[in-house]
């Protein structure tokens, strides 16, 4: 059963600072990995995706994957009040193409 | 304006009543799902559709029944309600389903409380 866990739970970052959030999975042969942002009352997001060890950018965004270590890792560059909001990492598996989710990091972003 | 509309977006039912979750979707998709939110646990992924068909079912229970008149429209009937089903049920949707499946598109959920 995959199992994908998120670090840290929460996170207080100062307004314009780097934040950095953390996800391990536990099956290296996964496929895509996926970043989702959720603010409260609202449906998850996608921000950003990543399927090739190494990493990618976007805009303000950086995510780092390491297949060997099972780790996936998303940064924050410039972080802004609005960027205050639950963040989920999803994992997609198997032949059915679902996506496994963590329980998601809470960020604020402190002006 | 909202692509996909979840109705309705609280409700509030007693044990043992039947519910129906409403979602329809207007990006033009041809997968649609239904997952589940509760407090402190992640997203669980509960039905998987595409072109009206039903492709994948991790509900173990047959009081979850997704109904789909039109490629664009899932509804999900709740019978039996149990408060543990108190939840945030939301609709997504996808350009396909598959290998290539792409990024899910969520609607905004219906939070369901029952007492």
């Amino acid at each position: 059963q995959e199992k994908v866990q998120q670090s840290p739970e929460s996170l207080i970052v100062p307004e314009g600072a780097m934040s950095s959030l953390n996800c391990t999975f536990s099956n290296s042969a996964s496929q895509s990995i996926w970043w989702y942002q959720q603010h409260p009352g609202k449906g998850p997001e996608a921000l950003i995706s990543i399927f090739s060890n190494g990493n990618k950018k976007e805009g303000r965004l950086t995510v780092y994957l390491n297949r060997a270590s099972l780790h996936v890792s998303l940064h924050i560059r410039d972080s802004q009040p609005s960027d205050s909001a639950v963040y989920l990492c999803a994992v997609s598996k198997g032949s059915n193409y679902q996506l496994i989710w963590g329980s998601g990091t809470k960020l604020i972003i402190k002006p | 304006d909202p692509k996909i509309i979840q109705k309705p977006k609280y409700l509030v039912a007693v044990t043992g009543s039947e519910k129906i979750l409403i979602c329809e979707q207007y990006l033009g998709h041809n997968a649609m799902y239904w997952y589940r939110q509760s407090a402190k646990k992640p997203l669980e992924f509960m039905f998987s559709y595409s072109y009206q068909k039903l492709m994948d079912n991790q509900t173990a229970s047959s009081r979850f029944q997704p109904q789909s008149s039109k490629k664009n429209h899932l509804d999900l009937q709740i019978t039996a309600l149990k408060p543990d089903d108190s939840a945030t049920y939301f609709c997504a949707s996808s350009q396909d389903w598959g290998p290539n499946t792409g990024q899910l598109y969520f609607g905004e959920g219906s939070k369901l409380t029952v007492l």
